[in-house]
């Protein structure tokens, strides 16, 4: 069974950091995209960045670009999403999700993880 | 402000049949890109719910298809029951944006 568990969420101040892990199991984890997906609660999702089965290409939303960094180590079946510069816009629930393909994210999105909650708040 | 507009919410009785739209431009579903459908249960992820426009992963009942045409898409239930009360979201991908996917709104399906 195809399996994904988020980890890493938490309270953090405006301009602090934050790293968020991804743990897979129950598939060849470096033969597929990942990207990672948020949702504000009570609101609507929101695709954040992706990335290939490899990790050689990356790709970001204009909202996060130059502030969050995505990255695989396919020995470990983990993927990251390394947050720096958080602001009161980035609070939201973070999805983990697989994509059916390995090269360029941005196909559909099967399974998702239970995600994980980020506060950014003084 | 989504880049697909979907409904924020429809409603029917049991058994009814509703359908839900998601409208994008020429940058999105009208440029040919294939449009995804996700259930999201409240308290829960999204499940995927229709892929590649009209196609329903093993275990998702008939009762759920999708179609496609020009820039929009659509999903529709048919045989409504209790358990299908949730948040539908469509989901294309936008040549015109860096990165990947672009999601609808959302829409909330209540079942009288």
């Amino acid at each position: 069974e195809v399996q994904l568990l988020e980890s890493g969420g938490g309270l953090v101040q405006p301009g602090g950091s934050l790293r968020l892990s991804c743990a897979a199991s129950g598939f060849t984890f470096s033969s597929y995209a990942m990207s990672w997906v948020r949702q504000v609660p009570g609101k609507g999702l929101e695709w954040v960045s992706g990335i290939s089965g490899s990790g050689r290409t990356t790709y970001y939303a204009d909202s996060v670009k130059g502030r969050f960094s995505i990255s695989r180590d396919n020995s470990k079946n983990t993927l990251y999403l390394q947050m720096n510069s958080l602001r009161a816009e980035d609070a939201a629930v973070y999805y983990c999700a697989k994509d059916p393909y390995g090269g360029k994210p941005g196909n559909w999105f099967d399974p998702w993880g239970q995600g994980t909650l980020v506060t950014v708040s003084t | 402000q989504s880049v697909l507009t979907q409904p924020p919410s429809v409603s029917g009785a049991p058994g009814q049949r509703v359908t839900i739209s998601c409208t994008g431009s020429s940058s999105n579903i009208g440029a040919g890109y294939d449009v995804h459908w996700y259930q999201q249960l409240p308290g829960t992820a999204p499940k995927l719910l229709i892929y590649g426009n009209s196609n329903r992963p093993s275990g998702v009942p008939d009762r759920f298809s999708g179609s496609k045409s020009g820039t929009s898409a659509s999903l529709a239930i048919t045989g409504l029951q209790a358990e299908d009360e949730a948040d539908y979201y469509c989901h294309s991908y936008d040549s015109s944006l860096s990165g990947s996917g672009v999601f609808g709104g959302g829409t909330k399906l209540t079942v009288l």
